[in-house]
């Protein structure tokens, strides 16, 4: 069963960059590893999905190494609604339940 | 497009008592799923439906029945409530159950069990 583990929570300031990594050990050759976005009050929203190397969309990448163990979301020049819960999400629900772990909860400060 | 909706947003109930939790999608998507929320914590999946007539159990499915009426709406029946099933609902859907396809989720149900 792939379980991941992230930070329970991290700081940032409006402008930087930041990254949040996931750790998956566990990871099968089928899991696809997704990151989701959820505000106080509503359900996540998909931020990005990757399987190997590094995805880039408009809001944010995602870099994963060879071994596929870890992954990094990393947002570029955080504003304060990025204020939010981010989690990781790694499976291939065949073969997994899916699995939400406890996130990690991202503030924003101006 | 409403994407997902759930009904209602928020329900107060007394141990004992039995409520359907509806959700509905229109974006034609095959797979539909239910979570819950506990304070802090992250989502739990308690039953899934790979597509229209199959079900199956998911991490949590103690306590819970599920109906996939048709392909747009799955719902989730608490037959005795129970104070522990106090949480927020969150349903979700998706185009196929394979490959970590992305989940849309709808706004959930706040449920309350006395």
């Amino acid at each position: 069963l792939a379980k991941t583990t992230q930070p329970i929570s991290m700081d940032s300031y409006e402008g930087q960059e930041v990254n949040i990594t996931c750790s998956h050990n566990n990871i099968a050759t089928n899991d696809y590893i997704t990151w989701y976005q959820q505000f106080p009050s509503q359900g996540p929203r998909f931020i990005i999905q990757g399987y190997k190397t590094k995805v880039t969309n408009e809001v944010a990448s995602l870099f994963i190494p060879a071994d596929r163990k870890s992954s990094t979301l990393s947002l570029p020049r955080v504003s304060l609604s990025d204020t939010a819960v981010y989690y990781c999400l790694v499976g291939h629900i065949n073969t997994d339940k899916l699995i939400f772990g406890t996130g990690t909860r991202l503030q924003v400060f101006p | 497009n409403a994407g997902v909706t759930q009904t209602p947003k928020f329900q107060v109930l007394k141990t004992g008592q039995s409520m359907t939790l509806q959700c509905a999608q229109d974006m034609n998507h095959n797979s539909m799923y239910w979570y819950r929320q506990d304070p802090g914590m992250g989502l739990r999946l308690i039953y899934y439906s790979a597509s229209e007539g199959t079900t199956d159990k998911g991490e949590v499915p103690n306590g819970y029945n599920v109906s996939r009426l048709n392909k747009r709406e799955f719902s989730l029946r608490l037959e005795s409530a129970a104070p522990s099933q106090t949480s927020v609902y969150f349903c979700a859907s998706s185009e196929a159950l394979e490959r970590g396809e992305t989940q849309y989720f709808g706004p959930g149900t706040r449920l309350l069990v006395l």
